[in-house]
């Protein structure tokens, strides 16, 4: 089945730590992109990536960091520079041929900051 | 620039009663627009997309939406509301170009009770 997929589902970090969340998807899609949201904000836009080794950031990027080596894969790596990251974080992807921005998301990484 | 406004945080309806999520949105060019769904602790699901053809969308899980250009409005309804729907709808723009990312309403929250 085609998909994306995201690791962990949940998270726990001390504070000053770095993590990484994982994003990996087999639709073939040029574009990916990683999401914040945080309750009665709704999505906020951190990084994208419309080609291999190029990506853009977005509204929220101070804090976070990416990579895009693969198509395939478009990892998030929260920095300790990032004050409050707990929060949900969603990685898509779509599908920039078909010319209707319609995104397609994984199930999401609850990162707990304790 | 675009934007997009959901009123109401929350909406309550009984079962069987008529559903309606209001949606407005900004764009400085012809929009593509999107209702997305999103059940508890998952990723975001399409219900339904606006892409310049006809202007009453349908969607799955009997939802459709109508473009409105002269109100700039997308509300999504549906006439008899079941308990499985029950989840956060987020109305969603980006441009006709496909390449803008898409840009999220706050979210609605629909209750259904019984």
């Amino acid at each position: 089945d085609g998909g994306i997929t995201q690791s962990p589902k949940y998270l726990f970090r001390k504070e000053g730590q770095n993590v990484t969340l994982s994003c990996e998807q087999n639709l073939n899609h040029d574009a990916m992109y990683w999401y914040r949201q945080d309750p009665g904000q709704g999505l906020r836009l951190i990084y994208y990536s419309q080609i291999v080794n190029d990506f853009q950031k977005g509204d929220i990027a101070e804090g976070y960091s990416v990579s895009r080596e693969k198509k395939e894969s478009f990892p998030l790596t929260v920095t300790s520079a990032q004050k409050n990251p707990t929060a949900f974080y969603l990685c898509a992807s779509s599908n920039q041929d078909a010319n209707t921005g319609e995104l397609f998301f994984g199930e999401g990484s609850r990162l707990t900051v304790l | 620039a675009q934007s997009v406004t959901q009123l109401g945080s929350h909406v309550s309806v009984s079962e069987g009663a008529l559903v309606l999520l209001r949606c407005n949105y900004s764009s400085s060019v012809p929009p593509y627009l999107f209702w997305y769904v999103q059940y508890p602790n998952q990723g975001l699901q399409l219900l339904l997309k606006y892409t310049s053809a006809a202007t009453l969308v349908k969607g799955i899980n009997g939802f459709e939406a109508e473009f409105k250009k002269s109100e700039t409005s997308f509300h999504l309804t549906k006439p008899s509301a079941h308990m499985s729907d029950a989840a956060e709808y987020f109305c969603a723009v980006s441009d006709s170009s496909g390449y803008s990312t898409l840009t999220f309403g706050k979210g609605t929250m629909l209750l259904v009770s019984p």
